[in-house]
């Protein structure tokens, strides 16, 4: 999974400041995929993306989030006015093709404190 | 509405023994199983997966077999190495539709020696 980048690896932000993710994924993917991952729980799907395009947002919170994959640079998973809710992992994923069935690499992750 | 669970949140296995990872799911549209191996302030690592058409998948130490009529799944190791120590998170996804994967709460396994 190293191919697949993620930065930054910590955020610490205080409530009701903005947080942005970015994800890099392997080098000629084109898929991205977010999860969150809660204290002790799994992960959870947030939003699925290919350049340019959102595919399934049906994980992402109504309000307040929001992600981008541009067609240059690192997809970006947005948080407006933070919360100390939204404190948590938050993993991309990068599929060999557009969907999850096959292997998949996982970036280290955004730990995201929200203090 | 968990779809994916994991009940037993830890478990402790003996060096050399064979470690039993258990999963079941609820949704029978679900036909590709996957799991995933997490070491702490690392991303998820693809272990094994294996699809409804089978019902056992072996790689080297790794043997997952899915009971279709129960809606269960369990990750066998065997032997079991202190390498393995790790979260086990146990994923299921549908063919059909964007195919995202659904995890459940995972299982830490610790491997004493």
């Amino acid at each position: 999974n190293a191919g697949v980048m993620q930065n930054p690896r910590h955020l610490v932000r205080r409530r009701g400041q903005e947080a942005r993710l970015r994800c890099s994924p392997m080098k000629g993917h084109s898929h991205v995929y977010w999860y969150r991952q809660l204290p002790e729980e799994g992960l959870k799907f947030m939003v699925y993306l290919q350049k340019e395009n959102i595919i399934d947002e049906s994980g992402m919170p109504k309000e307040r989030f929001s992600a981008e994959f541009p067609k240059e640079g690192p997809s970006i998973l947005r948080i407006q006015q933070v919360v100390r809710g939204d404190s948590a992992a938050y993993f991309c994923a990068s599929p060999r093709t557009g969907n999850m069935n096959t292997e998949a690499f996982f970036g280290q992750g955004t730990r995201l404190t929200v203090v | 509405d968990q779809q994916v669970k994991q009940n037993s949140p830890s478990l402790s296995v003996q060096e050399g023994r064979i470690s039993i990872l258990n999963c079941d799911y609820t949704n029978s549209m679900f036909d590709y199983f996957l799991w995933y191996k997490k070491y702490p302030a690392e991303g998820p690592t693809f272990l094994i997966s294996i699809s409804s058409i089978k019902d056992k998948n072996e790689d080297g130490r790794f043997t997952v077999f899915l009971n279709k009529s129960a809606k269960h799944l369990s990750l066998h190791i065997v032997p079991s190495q202190p390498g393995d120590s790790a979260v086990y998170f146990c994923a299921a996804s549908a063919l059909q539709g964007a195919q995202k994967l659904v995890f459940g709460q995972g299982t830490r396994l610790t491997i004493n020696p």
